[in-house]
């Protein structure tokens, strides 16, 4: 049973609309991170949060955005998308500094 | 060069069989190595965690870390059809994980 809730599962859209990535978590954590993963490819660190009001950009230079107005929600926002953010994006939370991830079924993003 | 390497497979056993999963590291600093499970169209799912070098067992399932020689394995005893995913290893430094590329294993009945 997933305490890390993203939606939509599945997105097909148009170049130049501008779409939101929904995450939410019930476990309470303070840390939330966002990662892009492509086929047979490590996982990308774009974005994450160490608590409310607090975000960085991750390793992987990305053209989204994000905020942690609460500490259940990190919604991802692309303000264009383009054939190259097709990709799938995970979110995670984690309690601790090295805690172990817990992740969420992702969102597969087609951009046509 | 990647700061996690991990073996690419893809990886196919016959039912019953020993599975060896190896990972091997640059970044001597790396705190704690984790094992996640991801099945097709889902997220990764933790597996094993660790700190230590040495072997940790749950089940089927054993953990091994090597520090000095900065590798890691997980072992799958007795593989099951249901065992069939891909599998990331993954290492922390300061809050940070760093994942390996995944081994996609099939198990077949």
């Amino acid at each position: 049973e997933a305490d890390i809730y993203q939606t939509p599962r599945y997105l097909v859209i148009g170049t130049g609309k501008k779409i939101t990535l929904e995450c939410s978590q019930t476990m309470g954590h303070d840390k939330m991170y966002w990662y892009q993963q492509d086929p047979g490819m490590e996982l990308h660190l774009i974005h994450y949060s160490y608590g409310v009001n607090s975000t960085e950009k991750g390793d992987l230079s990305s053209e989204s955005t994000v905020s942690r107005i609460r500490t259940e929600h990190f919604p991802l926002t692309l303000e264009s998308a383009r054939p190259s953010h097709t990709s799938q994006y995970l979110c995670a939370s984690s309690q601790g500094n090295n805690s172990p991830l817990h992740f969420g079924n992702g969102t597969r993003l087609t951009v046509t | 060069q990647k700061e996690v390497e991990q073996d690419p497979g893809p990886l196919s056993v016959p039912e019953g069989a020993i599975v060896s999963l190896n990972c091997t590291y640059s970044n001597s600093a790396f705190q704690y190595f984790m094992w996640y499970r991801q099945y097709s169209r889902k997220g990764p799912e933790l597996l094993m965690y660790t700190y230590s070098s040495g072997n940790k067992e749950d089940g089927r399932f054993t953990a091994q870390v090597d520090k000095s020689s900065k590798y890691i394995s997980l072992f799958i005893r007795d593989s099951q059809p249901s065992d069939s995913a891909t599998y990331l290893c993954a290492m922390t430094l300061a809050g940070k994980s760093t994942f390996g590329d995944g081994t996609t294993l099939t198990v077949k009945p």
